[in-house]
C-alpha cells in the first residue's frame, strides 16, 4: 500500500524567507514522487517529480525537493518565498503501475509581505 | 497545444438527480484519470481510462461511473446525487499511464448538490 503524509496543513512564511513543506511517504516499492501546486479555482500544476536517478530534483519557479529513502521523505523547499508562491501544495506518490496517484492532504502556503 | 478541457466549469444539481461531466484530454493523450477533491477527504482517485478501457477504479460507490470514447474524451456520470457528492472533480490527461509521463490536470468541474 502507498500513502503520503504532509505535515502542516498551513504554513506561513515571510516574503524572502525559506519555504519548507514536508512530505513523508509510505511505499512497499521504490516510489515515484511528485509535488503539485494548486492556485484558487485552478487545477493542479506539476512542480517537480522524482522517478529515478538524482535524488535532488529541481522544478519550476525555483522549487526543489530531495528524495531521502532512509527518512522516507520528499520535502519541498525554495530559498526565497515570493508573494506569487501563495497556493495549495500537494505531495503525491504514483503507483508502480503508473495509473493512480495517492495525494497528501495538502499544505496551504501563505506568504506574508 | 490546447490543455485539458473540462466542461462545464460549474454545476448546481438537486439531490437525487444525475450529472455528467466531460473531459477532453490533450491531443494525442490516451490516458484520462478522474479525481474528486473535497475539503474533508482531499484528492481521491475515482477511475482511470486508457484506450477506452477502464484500467483502475477507486473506492467509490457504483453511482460513480465513467467511460472513454475513441477520441480519448472521457465522461463521468454520477447518479442519484447526494449532498456529499459536492466537490471539485478533476481530470488528468497523460500520453500513457506510465510513471515517467507527466499528468496534466484540467481546471475542474465544481459540482454543488443542494
Amino acid at each position: 500500500a502507498q500513502s503520503v503524509t504532509q505535515l502542516g496543513s498551513h504554513v506561513s512564511v515571510s516574503e524572502g524567507a525559506l519555504v519548507l513543506l514536508r512530505c513523508n511517504y509510505s511505499s512497499s516499492v521504490p516510489p515515484y514522487l511528485f509535488w503539485y501546486v494548486q492556485y484558487p479555482n485552478q487545477g493542479l500544476q506539476l512542480l517537480l517529480k522524482y522517478t529515478t536517478g538524482a535524488t535532488l530534483v529541481k522544478g519550476i519557479n525555483g522549487f526543489e525537493a530531495e528524495f531521502k529513502k532512509s527518512e522516507t521523505s520528499f520535502h519541498l523547499t525554495k530559498p526565497s518565498a515570493h508573494m506569487s508562491d501563495a497556493a495549495e501544495y500537494f505531495c503525491a506518490v504514483l503507483t508502480n503501475t503508473g495509473n493512480q496517484f495517492y495525494f497528501g492532504t495538502g499544505t496551504s502556503l501563505t506568504v506574508i509581505p | 497545444k490546447a490543455g485539458v478541457t473540462q466542461t462545464p466549469r460549474y454545476l448546481i444539481k438537486t439531490r437525487g438527480q444525475q450529472v455528467t461531466l466531460s473531459c477532453s484530454p490533450i491531443s494525442g493523450h490516451r490516458s484520462v484519470s478522474w479525481y474528486q477533491q473535497t475539503p474533508g477527504q482531499g484528492l481521491q482517485f475515482l477511475f482511470e481510462y486508457f484506450s477506452e478501457t477502464q484500467r483502475n477504479k477507486g473506492n467509490f460507490p457504483g453511482r460513480f461511473s465513467g467511460r472513454q470514447f475513441s477520441n480519448s474524451r472521457s465522461e463521468m456520470n454520477v447518479s442519484t446525487l447526494e449532498l456529499g457528492d459536492s466537490a471539485l472533480y478533476l481530470c488528468a490527461s497523460r500520453d500513457q499511464p506510465s510513471y515517467d509521463t507527466e499528468a496534466f490536470f484540467g481546471q475542474g468541474t465544481r459540482l454543488t448538490v443542494v
